[in-house]
């Protein structure tokens, strides 16, 4: 069974400090990554990542991706209030329309 | 700027009700996807369609049902509510087979009394 896991569930952080978020999974024929950040509204699109090894950066915010590993890590530096939020991991595979969904990591940036 | 569009924020509804939750997308996606999303369990499919009347059932269909009559708009129907569907509900869509990133609108949040 297809299945993705991130950890850890919850985080509190002050502003400034940096923080990785991880997403762990298990897919048959793995065709991409995302990564979501879910205000109090509907989740926006981060990155997307299909090669392993390249990471995206947008801003302080950066991500890999390890294949061999079956994980992928996202990395917020000198973190800002406006990043509290909850962060979705998802995969794809290519044999079906799906996006398998982890459970999320629910961060807290204190000022 | 791709938007997807719910008819409701907010719904309360009896229980054994009929429910419908629309959804309305003006990229002109293919794909279109219902989840629910609880504390804990994260987004799980409902259902999701892949062209105009077609539709297939994601993990969790039972007591629900979809529509889709028009590329741009897909319906969720509760048949008949219950407690156990007091949920956030979004809707997402995509161009492609699973290649591109989900859009996702801003969510109903239903509650069944």
């Amino acid at each position: 069974e297809d299945k993705v896991v991130q950890s850890p569930l919850s985080l509190v952080v002050h502003e400034g400090d940096t923080v990785t978020l991880n997403c762990s999974y298990e897919v048959t024929n793995f065709r991409s990554l995302l990564w979501y950040k879910q205000e109090k509204k509907a989740p926006t699109f981060l990155f997307m990542l299909t090669s392993s090894g390249i990471e995206k950066k947008s801003g302080r915010l950066s991500s890999i991706l390890d294949k061999k590993e079956l994980f992928s890590i996202l990395n917020i530096t000198a973190t800002q209030t406006g990043d509290s939020a909850v962060y979705l991991c998802a995969v794809t595979n290519s044999g079906t329309y799906k996006y398998i969904f982890g459970t999320g990591t629910r961060l807290k940036v204190l000022a | 700027d791709v938007k997807v569009t719910q008819s409701s924020r907010y719904l309360v509804k009896r229980t054994g009700e009929k429910v419908f939750l629309e959804c309305v997308q003006d990229m002109d996606h293919e794909n279109m996807f219902w989840y629910r999303q609880d504390p804990g369990l994260g987004l799980r499919l409902i259902y999701f369609s892949y062209d105009v009347k077609m539709k297939e059932k994601g993990d969790i269909p039972e007591g629900y049902s979809v529509s889709r009559e028009k590329k741009e708009r897909f319906s969720l129907i509760l048949e008949s509510a219950s407690t156990n569907q007091t949920s956030m509900y979004l809707c997402a869509s995509t161009m492609g087979a699973a290649t591109y990133e989900q859009y996702f609108g801003p969510g109903t949040r239903l509650t069944v009394t």
